[in-house]
């Protein structure tokens, strides 16, 4: 499975935009790229996921750079529940799901 | 969205006993499960995959005789930690979908806290 290159922290104000990077330069072309985020003691939450298009729901918008080695998790108005870890996935063949070390998002008032 | 339940969410257990950790899909019916680790401010680490009717394959360095795996049902896996010591205290969580596949979402039981004493 091919691996993922995230900042291990980033900060934000409440009610303003994140932008969430991520690096996946080894990305195979039958890769689709997750995002799940984990708030403190809990089990990870499903964020979004898409394989060339940009995709927007509910939660979030991702952003994928036309040549797939990066994304951009955005999340439009930050809340102070947005605070948690942001893991950045591949998800190919195997199905599995391998964890990095994420983002920690901060989010202050 | 589909729910994953896990039980218990903590446990507490003398070194050397075994604890069973429960994973249900409650409404859905989950083929394949996976279970996870995670240790204190560190990311989650994959042990094994669950699978209904055989055997559970298992990641390198995982014990198989340590951490047994049972998927008797299509919403059930159980996870046991056989003869837990302290450096078995750890977050288990498990995943299930009703879809697999990897243009899929995953959903994450709430997880289960582990002490060993």
């Amino acid at each position: 499975d091919a691996k993922t290159t995230q900042p291990n922290s980033m900060e934000s104000n409440e009610e303003e935009p994140v932008h969430l990077p991520c690096n996946h330069s080894t990305i195979s072309g039958t890769d689709y790229i997750h995002w799940y985020r984990q708030l403190p003691s809990q089990g990870p939450e499903y964020v979004i996921h898409g394989l060339t298009s940009n995709v927007n729901n509910r939660m979030a918008s991702l952003a994928i750079a036309e040549d797939r080695k990066s994304s951009t998790l955005i999340l439009h108005r930050a809340t102070l529940r947005d605070a948690a870890v942001y893991y950045c996935i591949l998800r190919g063949a195997t199905n599995k799901l391998i964890f990095g070390t994420g983002t920690l998002l901060a989010v202050q008032p | 969205g589909a729910v994953v339940s896990q039980h218990p969410s903590w446990v507490i257990c003398k070194s050397g006993t075994s604890v069973k950790i429960e994973c249900r899909s409650l409404d859905f019916q989950a083929t394949t499960m996976f279970w996870y680790r995670q240790f204190p401010k560190q990311s989650l680490m994959l042990m094994a995959t669950s699978n209904e009717g055989s055997k559970a394959t298992y990641e390198q360095g995982v014990e198989k005789d340590k951490f047994l795996i049972n998927h008797a049902s299509l919403t059930l896996s159980t996870l046991t930690v056989t003869s837990a010591h302290p450096e078995d205290s750890s977050f288990y969580i498990c995943s299930a979908e009703p879809f697999m596949g990897s243009n899929t979402e995953a959903f994450f039981g709430q997880g289960t806290r582990l002490t060993v004493v």
